[in-house]
């Protein structure tokens, strides 16, 4: 069974820097692309950002509203998944989901964590 | 940026009946790779279609999808009470970032 697990979530101040973390198991990690996706308090969803897998040189991609703040890591040795967020800003409180992406074609955001809350608040 | 615009906001509709959810991209969605995903509330979302029509694992018979290039339509037929939710579709193209539409709330009438 694909499980999820986020943690890493709480409350920080304008400007400082949290870090997420998610856990996976029963699917071969290392194969996948993986993703965060958030999620503002009673708004839609917003991709934040991508890591591809070692055969496509854990390149990364990020949305234009946290480029540059936000990296993303992974150790496929501990089936695990990275948000390093740093300068967070008020707007970006919300829920973060890590995804699985699913092998090619289609790339499609198959299975979800459960999320973790980010508040930002001073 | 691919902008999808979904409508209608919300659908107020009745257990066994049937309903449509509309998704309409800015520009053409390469491949077809639109993906319909639902979410309840305090839920994860859940990936219903991907390719435009292929059902999940594990999802009913009753969702379908269907559509190509910008128009992409979602159908629920003989609505069960479990599946008033709120239904999103996104994009997942080649290149990023890929976006979510705003949402269709389907509310029981």
């Amino acid at each position: 069974e694909v499980q999820l697990v986020e943690s890493g979530g709480g409350l920080v101040q304008p400007g400082g820097s949290l870090r997420l973390s998610c856990a996976a198991s029963g699917f071969t990690f290392s194969d996948h692309y993986m993703d965060w996706v958030r999620q503002a308090p009673g708004k839609g969803l917003e991709w934040v950002g991508r890591i591809k897998n070692k055969a496509n040189s854990y390149t990364t991609e990020y949305a234009a509203s946290v480029k540059g703040r936000f990296t993303i890591s992974r150790d496929d040795s501990k089936n695990s998944l990275y948000l390093q967020m740093n300068t967070l800003k008020t707007e970006d409180t919300a829920v973060y989901y890590c995804t699985r992406i699913k092998l090619v074609p289609h790339r499609a955001f198959d299975y979800w964590g459960q999320g973790t809350l980010v508040t930002v608040s001073s | 940026e691919i902008v999808l615009t979904q409508s209608p906001g919300t659908l107020s509709l009745s257990p066994g009946e049937g309903a449509t959810l509309s998704c309409r991209a800015s520009q053409s969605v390469s491949s077809n790779f639109l993906a319909w995903f639902q979410q309840k509330p305090g839920q994860a979302p859940r990936l219903l279609i991907y390719g435009a029509s292929i059902r999940a694992t594990g999802i009913p018979d009753r969702f379908s999808g269907s559509g190509s290039g910008t128009d992409f339509t979602l159908t629920i037929s003989r609505l069960e009470p479990e599946d008033f939710a709120l239904y999103y579709c996104q994009h997942y193209g080649s290149s990023p970032p890929y976006t979510f539409g705003q949402g269709t709330k389907l509310e029981i009438k």
